[in-house]
């Protein structure tokens, strides 16, 4: 049972280039929380998703992001035009339920020039 | 709001001894979980321990324990007989017990061991 998979584990791009983060759940899992760690930090939550809801997005940045978790495929977090300030690691956690376990990926590292 | 507190950015520990990591916590939630996780430099997040608010006895994984204290709201880690693989970031971490699930983390404690 392959674990939650998240692709690129390293991506790096210029200001002004839009990143796209992805997010494979475990098998089983439709639920997902992405969290961001800026350097020398602890995890933060952005957003929690269902299969083709947007449950809570409160720790968004209101400009520039957004996720979605379409009913075929990986979860996306989206952030356009970088700047950065954007660069972190991006953490998706996956779980059954919205009371289960959350299992965490790998993470994507992003750099932004 | 819930807070998670960690107020040791760095510690170290020789090997084969005993370490303790603190960390507080503020809540006004009567259920809810705890946890350490490590990150290593890969920076994957591993679960080390987990501890249920409503459950008095202490977590324990192998060389890992912890002391939970409820009415002060303290959740420190104790790691016996240090090993050089344990040299990594730990963080504690809260999660609300019902509804969904949105973990906080404290700013978490570099660990150094050394040989």
């Amino acid at each position: 049972n392959a674990g939650v998979m998240q692709n690129p584990r390293h991506l790096v791009r210029r200001r002004g280039q839009e990143a796209r983060l992805r997010c494979s759940p475990m098998k089983g899992h439709s639920h997902v929380y992405w969290y961001r760690q800026l350097p020398e930090e602890g995890l933060k939550f952005m957003v929690y998703l269902q299969k083709e809801n947007i449950i809570d997005e409160s720790g968004m940045p209101k400009e520039r992001f957004s996720a979605e978790f379409p009913k075929e495929g990986p979860s996306i977090l989206r952030i356009q035009q970088v700047v950065r300030g954007d660069s972190a690691a991006y953490f998706c956690a996956t779980a059954t339920g919205m009371s289960d376990e959350q299992f965490f990926g790998p993470g994507t590292r992003l750099t932004v020039l | 709001a819930q807070t998670v507190t960690q107020s040791q950015p760095e510690m170290s520990v020789q090997e084969a001894e005993t370490v303790t990591l603190s960390c507080t916590y503020d809540t006004s939630e009567s259920d809810y979980y705890l946890f350490w996780y490590k990150q290593p430099p890969s920076r994957q997040m591993i679960l080390v321990i987990r501890q249920e608010a409503y459950k008095q006895q202490n977590a324990t994984e192998n060389r890992f324990s912890v002391n939970f204290q409820k009415a002060a709201k303290s959740f420190s880690l104790k790691i016996s007989d240090s090993q050089l693989g344990d040299a990594a970031m730990y963080f504690c971490a809260y999660r609300r017990s019902g509804g969904y699930q949105k973990v906080t983390f404290g700013t978490g404690t570099k660990l150094q061991v050394i040989p």
